[in-house]
C-alpha cells in the first residue's frame, strides 16, 4: 500500500464547475499538508499549505484536513480553462521530506 | 523575487555516465531538496541539504550524491547511469529549518535523458 493515495484521474469538468480533489494517507505522523499545481513541463507550483486538521481558503481554492480519518481535499470554487493541470497532495511529518500523491490531471472544457 | 532556478534544462547521456545537476535556492533560503518524477512513480524524495550538511536521503543507491556550497547552491551528481535514471529531477528551497516550518517551492527541473 502507497503512504499516500489519489486518484490520478482524468477529470474532465465544463468552466466554472467545483472541482473536488481528494487524498488519503496510512502515516498518521504527518501534520504539515501542502497541494501543488504542476503545469506540462513545468516545476510544482505551491497552492495551499495547512498544518494539522481544518479547513483553509486562498481565493477559490479550500483546503481540508481530516486527520482522524487521514484524508486531505481541495475544492477549487468557479474553475476556469487556466486550472487546467495535474494538482499534486504532499505531506511531511518532522522530517522535512515531502511524501507525494500520484497526482490528478484536471482539465477545463471552456 | 527570482525563484529556484535550476540547469540545465535538458541533459542527454548515455548508460554508465556521469550527471550533474544544478540548483540555486531562492534567496535567504538555506534548505534544498532533490525529488526524482518518473513516469509512473511520481515524485520521489531524493535528498535534503541545509545549512552545508546532508540532513536526510531517500531510497536511492548510492551513486545518487550532491553537496551544498557556501552560498546555499546545491548539485546533484549521479553516477554510472542507467536507463531507469530517465527523469525529471526536481530541486525545491525553504528557509532554515530553525524556527517555524515553511513550505517548499520549487523549480522547473533538470530532465534527463538516458540513451
Amino acid at each position: 500500500q502507497k503512504e499516500v493515495e489519489q486518484d490520478p484521474g482524468p477529470l474532465s469538468v465544463p468552466e466554472g464547475a467545483i472541482v473536488s480533489l481528494n487524498c488519503t494517507y496510512s502515516n498518521s505522523a504527518f501534520q504539515y499538508f501542502m497541494w501543488y499545481r504542476q503545469y506540462s513541463r513545468k516545476g510544482p507550483e505551491l497552492l495551499m499549505y495547512t498544518y494539522s486538521s481544518g479547513n483553509k481558503e486562498d481565493g477559490r481554492f479550500t483546503a481540508q484536513v481530516d486527520k482522524s480519518s487521514k484524508y486531505i481535499s481541495l475544492f477549487i470554487r468557479d474553475s476556469q480553462p487556466s486550472d487546467s493541470a495535474t494538482y499534486l497532495c504532499a505531506m511531511s511529518d518532522d522530517d522535512y521530506k515531502l511524501s507525494f500523491g500520484a497526482g490528478t490531471t484536471v482539465t477545463v472544457r471552456a | 523575487e527570482a525563484g529556484v532556478t535550476q540547469s540545465p534544462t535538458h541533459l542527454i547521456k548515455t548508460r554508465g555516465q556521469q550527471a550533474t545537476l544544478r540548483c540555486s535556492p531562492i534567496s535567504g533560503h538555506t534548505s534544498v531538496y532533490w525529488y526524482q518524477q518518473a513516469l509512473g512513480l511520481g515524485l520521489q524524495f531524493l535528498l535534503w541539504y541545509d545549512e552545508g550538511e546532508e540532513r536526510n536521503r531517500g531510497n536511492f543507491p548510492p551513486r545518487f550524491s550532491g553537496r551544498q556550497f557556501p552560498n546555499y547552491s546545491s548539485e546533484l551528481n549521479v553516477n554510472a547511469l542507467e536507463l531507469e535514471d530517465s527523469a525529471l529531477y526536481l530541486c525545491a528551497s525553504s528557509p532554515s529549518r530553525q524556527g517555524a516550518r515553511q513550505p517548499q517551492h520549487f523549480g522547473d527541473g533538470t530532465r534527463l535523458s538516458i540513451l
